[in-house]
């Protein structure tokens, strides 16, 4: 199992450019979630998903959209970057709300 | 809306000295969980409390979920180099949203 894989990696983006992440995991979880990491900020939730079709806001989803057209992947969007949306970007799934959530690897984003 | 608070932010201990992190949130919880993660890396999950006053550990590790589950503590009895990495904590409340609010950790140094 490959677990919870996020890409690309690393990515720079100008400002207004717009790109998506991609975020796949392969337990079967019904729960997919995405968060930012900022120094000193911990991790705050931008958007999640409880199962195929659905979506919800997180804490911060102001500039991002999210879609879950299959129960293995969730992706991000940023529309038009700004460089306030420069951080980490986790994707995470659990088998449900008060399991545990394992985290994919992070994407790094830059926005100049 | 609902904080988690950790302290401190950084510690730096000697290989061998005790570690200790705390969690405060300004509701009650209905579960925390404790999350490590590597510098570079991910967050991992480690442990869920979910009763009051409820303690469990994890080898070196002590977690403890307070009487009024509002807080919490991680303490790490004679720290090795491998305990690198910054604790977070979560917690999930019981009214309002349902959602993993994550603390803002605590990056642990252990110097040889």
């Amino acid at each position: 199992n490959a677990g919870v894989t996020q890409t690309p990696k690393f990515r720079v983006l100008k400002t207004g450019q717009s790109m998506t992440l991609l975020c796949a995991q392969d337990m079967n979880h019904e729960y997919m979630y995405w968060y930012r990491q900022d120094p000193g900020m911990g991790l705050r939730l931008i958007h999640y998903s409880v199962g195929e079709g659905t979506t919800a806001k997180g804490e911060v989803p102001d500039g991002y959209n999210v879609s879950r057209l299959k129960k293995q992947n969730f992706l991000l969007g940023l529309e038009s970057a700004a460089p306030s949306q420069t951080s980490v970007y986790f994707c995470a799934s659990s088998y449900s709300n008060s399991y545990e959530q394992y985290f994919g690897p992070g994407t790094r984003l830059t926005v100049t | 809306g609902q904080q988690v608070m950790q302290i401190p932010q950084y510690q730096h201990v000697q290989e061998g000295e005790d570690f200790t992190t705390y969690c405060n949130s300004s509701t009650t919880l209905s579960n925390i969980q404790w999350y490590k993660q590597r510098p570079g890396g991910h967050p991992v999950f480690l442990i869920q409390l979910v009763k009051s006053g409820e303690v469990k550990k994890q080898k070196r590790l002590t977690f403890q979920f307070g009487e009024a589950k509002k807080n919490s503590s991680l303490h790490i009895t004679a720290t090795q180099t491998t305990d690198v990495g910054t604790y977070f904590c979560a917690g999930r409340s019981q009214t309002g949203a349902n959602n993993l609010f994550f603390g803002t950790g605590t990056r642990l140094t252990v110097i040889p």
